[in-house]
């Protein structure tokens, strides 16, 4: 039973354009998400969280949105670059676990110049 | 500069041999982490501490061991090794928020 779920295993966009990663969950305990990005033959890497409390975090060209109605997650990148070609891991975890995270199955976006 | 480690960074074994892999933290956090990451299943939790002897298991933690003899190591053992642990291997730590990955290790059980 997946509690955290990103639904397209691949997204391709053009460079410039904008980038959307989508991130579903069924936890309604969870109240902290993260995004993390990973490169072949690298650990990923944490890119951007959003706690509960918000409905968005910005950090320069990454935008999170959290609706949680909907228990649904959302990664914007804006304008996407080659260079953010990777895989995107969403990660949910519930505040006082200690940072426990449940991982998503990731998403690889290719930009393409 | 605090980091992550992990070694050996690729290691090829035979089945049923055990194996040992290195995870080395110099970021002070108690909570240490040990994935597997898997095509099609994304990153699966194998075993987690929150501090120096305690020790949990995740998901994943069928033919896996750790033990937690100090802050800055979480050491994974395979006791067994089986042709279905060929995977990926991660170690992550944390502090009270987001986790630090090292740069992983590739297992091939042959």
């Amino acid at each position: 039973d997946q509690q955290v779920k990103q639904n397209s295993p691949s997204l391709s966009v053009q460079e410039g354009r904008i980038s959307i990663l989508n991130c579903d969950y069924t936890n309604s305990m969870f109240d902290y998400f993260l995004w993390y990005k990973k490169y072949p033959a690298e650990g990923p890497t944490f890119l951007i969280s959003i706690s509960s409390i918000k409905d968005k975090n910005e950090d320069g060209r990454f935008t999170v949105f959290l609706n949680k109605s909907a228990k649904h997650l959302s990664l914007h990148i804006v304008p996407s670059q080659p260079g953010d070609s990777a895989v995107y891991f969403c990660a949910a975890s519930v505040r006082g676990s200690q940072g426990n995270l449940i991982f998503g199955k990731g998403t690889k976006l290719s930009v393409k110049p | 500069d605090a980091e992550i480690t992990q070694s050996p960074r690729h290691k090829i074994t035979e089945t049923g041999r055990q194996v040992t892999l290195a995870c080395h933290q110099t970021w002070n956090h108690n909570n240490m982490f040990w994935y597997r990451q898997d095509l099609g299943h994304g990153l699966r939790l194998i075993h987690y501490s929150y501090g120096v002897q305690d020790t949990n298991k995740g998901e994943v933690s069928d033919g896996y061991s750790v033990s937690r003899s100090n802050t800055e190591d979480l050491p994974l053992t395979l006791e067994s090794a089986a042709s279905s642990q060929t995977s990926v291997y991660f170690c992550a730590s944390s502090g009270r928020g987001e986790q630090y990955f090292g740069p992983g290790t590739r297992l091939t059980v042959t």
